[in-house]
């Protein structure tokens, strides 16, 4: 497996509470992106960085914020998470954009 | 909406024969994917083809692109119960990689 790791691993927590995911690499990636899974819809791209500080949305970013302050650590902020943010949430990191995506082990994220 | 459709959404087979998952997709492209996914895991890449290549081979698998069609299609050759897991294409889409649904694939042994 490539060096990306996820944590938290699995999290419960209550509607309205402030959430973050943590995506970390040592691969030295430029390219970091969040993704979230979920029945009958595939992948959807939340945010993805191309550099430390440098980020963009992706077609689910409602809701979600994003931070690259180093190049090995990638953060998933839920401000006020709702139910409809339950999804298990994939890092991945590429050395290209568009090119081979390297997928870390996920978080399984429930909101009561 | 997804750029990537796969189809067959399911698909089922024995051991030893061939499984064919198909992807269309909506826009020109530069490069397909094909990933693979085992239940309660990241996904994983299998093989990337470019607009300019009409097939390409890795071990067991052969991967076709008609760009014409925009279409393209992963064929497992001799499968094994190890190959169940969702295959997913994935194709660039302005600056981004889109995924699709996924074929869920079931050898039986």
């Amino acid at each position: 497996d490539a060096g990306i790791t996820q944590s938290p691993r699995h999290k419960v927590t209550e509607t309205g509470t402030p959430v973050t995911l943590r995506c970390h690499q040592t691969e030295n990636h430029r390219y970091m992106y969040w993704y979230r899974q979920d029945p009958g819809h595939g992948l959807r791209l939340i945010h993805y960085s191309y550099g430390v500080k440098d980020t963009d949305k992706g077609e689910v970013s409602d809701g979600y914020s994003v931070s690259r302050s180093k190049t090995e650590d990638f953060l998933l902020t839920l401000e006020s998470a709702t139910s409809s943010q339950t999804s298990v949430y994939f890092c991945a990191i590429s050395e290209l954009n568009y090119n081979e995506q390297f997928f870390g082990p996920g978080t399984r994220l429930t909101v009561l | 909406s997804q750029q990537g459709e796969e189809d067959p959404q399911a698909l089922s087979i024995q051991e030893g024969e061939n499984a064919t998952m198909n992807c269309s997709y909506k826009t020109s492209i530069n490069n397909l994917q094909w990933y693979r996914q085992n239940s309660g895991r990241g996904l994983v890449h299998l093989i990337l083809i470019r607009s300019n290549e009409r097939e390409k081979h890795s071990g067991r698998l052969r991967v076709t692109l008609d760009t014409s069609k925009k279409s393209s299609s992963l064929l497992i050759t001799a499968s094994r119960a190890a190959d169940t897991a969702s295959y997913f294409c994935a194709t660039d889409h302005t600056d981004k990689l889109i995924f699709g649904t996924g074929t869920r694939l079931q050898v039986f042994p």
